[in-house]
């Protein structure tokens, strides 16, 4: 049972543009919302997190916007650069334990 | 030592062998965790250590698995009686805090 669905599987976008990711979860415990960037060959690392406290994050070029009531949130990589080349999950977790989405992999085009 | 190492980076194994994936966490970081990656899907949790002990195997997929941190350290996946379907990356992590995750880049087991 995925606790949490994520979308798109994949996404291309250009040099410059936005990349947008979402997910949604089920589970109303949950407290706290992180997203995982993880390269090939790399365990994920921590790119951002929420709480559902507050309805949006902003750090450098990623945002995560969060809607309490529609149980969504979403991940928004402005100015993206084909550094940002990546898998992108998001996650949720009201204790310990992390439950991930299933991945959206990000390709920006120079 | 700067981040989370795990040991081998790579395993292949024949179906019916025993594997040992060891993890070496953060100095310091008292909770440690396993999860486990297939090809194109998130990571799963499989277990997870406060100190010695096991606080949450729920995670474990049956009685072939088994994982032990007996100095609060150094920690250890051992997989019996390994099966095709066992193939995937095994992360480590390991926080500090609750959710203070900091992944290894985890060892990658393939049965053959």
């Amino acid at each position: 049972q995925q606790q949490v669905k994520q979308s798109p599987q994949s996404l291309i976008v250009q040099k410059g543009g936005i990349s947008i990711i979402n997910c949604a979860y089920e589970n109303t415990a949950f407290d706290y919302f992180p997203w995982y960037q993880q390269f090939p060959g790399k365990g994920p690392a921590l790119l951002i997190a929420i709480r559902p406290d507050v309805s949006e994050k902003k750090e450098g070029r990623f945002t995560i916007s969060f809607n309490k009531s529609a149980k969504q949130f979403s991940l928004h990589i402005m100015d993206s650069q084909p550094g940002d080349s990546a898998t992108y999950f998001c996650a949720a977790s009201d204790d310990y334990k992390l439950s991930f989405g299933a991945g959206t992999t990000v390709t920006v085009r120079a | 030592g700067a981040g989370v190492s795990q040991t081998p980076s790579n395993k292949v194994t024949e179906k019916g062998k025993y594997v040992e994936l060891r993890c070496d966490p953060i100095s310091g970081h008292t909770a440690l965790y396993w999860y486990r990656q297939s090809l194109g899907q998130g990571p799963e949790f499989l277990i997870y250590f406060q100190g010695t002990g096991a606080a949450d195997d729920s995670g474990l997929p049956n009685d072939r698995f088994f994982a032990v941190r007996p100095e609060g350290s150094v920690s250890t996946l051992k997989i019996q009686r390994t099966e095709r379907g066992d193939s995937a990356v095994y992360l480590c992590a390991s926080s500090s805090r609750l959710k203070g995750y900091t992944f290894g880049s985890g060892t990658r087991l393939t049965v053959v």
